[in-house]
């Protein structure tokens, strides 16, 4: 059974720094690449970014290009999000999830979500 | 690049069928049969429903299916029920850069 765990989440500064991790399991983890999609309050989801099973390619959306970082550790099934120069706008539910084909547009597995708040 | 424009909410009793749009660009929706789409429940993540304009995931219902008439995309839940009603969200790839793009979201609710 695939599962994600996501972990991190929490009360941050505007200007802070946070760094989420999704722990996965049930699935051989190196073959398939790993987002992360955000989905704030009341709106729909928008996706953040996307790491290749051998960590080699990395993809943002505009909205985080140059503050976020995504990485992975094979040997820890483990993806992470590094997240810097936090804003009020990057305050949602930060979701990790599978990718079964390689950038075609749909993730099969999600965790159950991190909340991050950016609030003095 | 924008969200991809769905309606704010369909409604149908139980039994009867609702279909859901999904607008994009042919940047996106109409420049691949990459189209997918989720369903949320309330404080729970997306679950997928549709991949590829119209495969269904191990375990999805045929009652839900899905199709792609140029830059709109469509979800249709057939012999709707009651645990169908909640939200539905459309996908695509948009292009190299920007792999996913979803849509607005649509609140479905059974009569």
């Amino acid at each position: 059974e695939v599962q994600l765990l996501e972990s991190g989440g929490g009360l941050v500064q505007p200007g802070g720094s946070l760094r989420l991790s999704c722990a996965a399991s049930g699935f051989t983890f190196n073959l398939y690449a790993m987002g992360w999609v955000r989905q704030a309050p009341g709106k729909g989801p928008e996706w953040a970014s996307v790491i290749s099973g051998d960590g080699g390619d990395t993809y943002y959306a505009d909205s985080v290009k140059g503050r976020f970082a995504i990485s992975r550790d094979n040997s820890k099934n483990t993806v992470y999000l590094q997240m810097n120069s936090l804003r009020a706008e990057d305050t949602a539910v930060y979701y990790c999830a599978k990718d079964p084909y390689g950038y075609r547009g749909y993730f099969d597995y999600w965790g159950q979500g991190t909340l991050v708040t950016v609030s003095s | 690049q924008s969200a991809l424009t769905q309606p704010r909410s369909v409604s149908g009793s139980p039994g009867q069928s609702v279909t859901i749009s999904c607008t994009g660009t042919s940047s996106d929706v109409g420049g691949y049969n990459h189209v997918s789409w989720y369903q949320q429940h309330p404080g729970k993540a997306p679950k997928l429903m549709i991949y590829d304009v119209n495969k269904r995931p191990s375990g999805v219902p045929d009652r839900f299916s899905g199709s792609k008439s140029g830059n709109t995309g469509s979800l249709t839940i057939s012999g709707l029920q009651a645990e169908d009603e909640a939200d539905y969200y459309c996908s695509s790839y948009g292009g190299s850069y920007t792999p996913y793009v979803f849509g607005t979201g649509t609140k479905v609710t059974v009569l």
